[in-house]
């Protein structure tokens, strides 16, 4: 039962433009999001994170959207870089405790 | 951010050996720590939350007895495949977080990656 679900697994996006990743949960207990980065044979580095009092979290390029009612969230990254190439994954927890369930993750390719 | 070290890197073992990762927080107290799973291009599932001092608890279908979990002080805790197969062959991660950690982001180690022959 895959609770978090990111439905794109990969994704390509011109350098400068906007990259637009997508991730939906069914867990309504779900109460805060993150985004990770990951690089191959490399632990997930953190990017971004979201509370359910929130809609919209920013930091520089990095916008994370909520959706509670659609339980949909999304990250946006504006504008894309080559260096933004990676796997990106969202997770989510609840309770306030840091037990991450994962979703299947979104290959990002930023092309020249 | 938090510094968490997972060693070794890599490495390759025979069947039926056993293998033990460690992952340590360099600069923090890490009352829990987490274990997670990533098969190639699959998601990282978790496998156990070990809390500093007691037994760690094990997501279902994880072999608790194949999967040994450890967590004897506050910034080290090991995970030790026993009698290792090829299908344990993956990469694991392990996470940490402290005392008063509420809603942050996990701290990763850098991942070891195991291939059983």
């Amino acid at each position: 039962d895959q609770q978090v679900k990111q439905n794109s697994p990969s994704l390509s996006v011109q350098e400068g433009r906007i990259s637009i990743l997508n991730c939906d949960y069914t867990n309504s207990m779900f109460d805060y999001f993150l985004w990770y980065k990951k690089y191959p044979a490399e632990g997930p580095t953190f990017l971004i994170s979201i509370s359910s009092i929130k809609d919209k979290n920013e930091d520089g390029r990095f916008t994370v959207f909520l959706n509670k009612s659609a339980k949909h969230l999304s990250l946006h990254i504006v504008p894309s870089q080559p260096g933004d190439s990676a796997v990106y994954f969202c997770a989510a927890s609840s309770g306030g405790g840091n037990k991450l369930t994962f979703g299947t993750g979104t290959q990002l390719k930023v092309e020249l | 951010g938090a510094v968490v070290s997972q060693h070794p890197s890599w490495v390759i073992c025979k069947s039926g050996t056993s293998v033990k990762i460690e992952c340590r927080s360099l600069d923090f107290q890490a009352t829990t720590m987490f274990w997670y799973r990533q098969f190639p291009k699959q998601s990282l599932m978790l496998m156990a939350t070990s809390n500093e001092g007691s037994k760690a608890t094990y997501e279902q279908g994880v072999e608790k007895d194949k999967f040994l979990i450890n967590h004897a002080s506050l910034t080290l805790s090991t995970l030790t495949v026993t009698s290792a197969h090829p299908e344990d062959s993956s990469f694991y991660i392990c996470s940490a977080s402290g005392p008063t950690d509420l809603n942050t982001e996990a701290f990763f180690g850098q991942g070891t990656r195991l291939t059983v022959v």
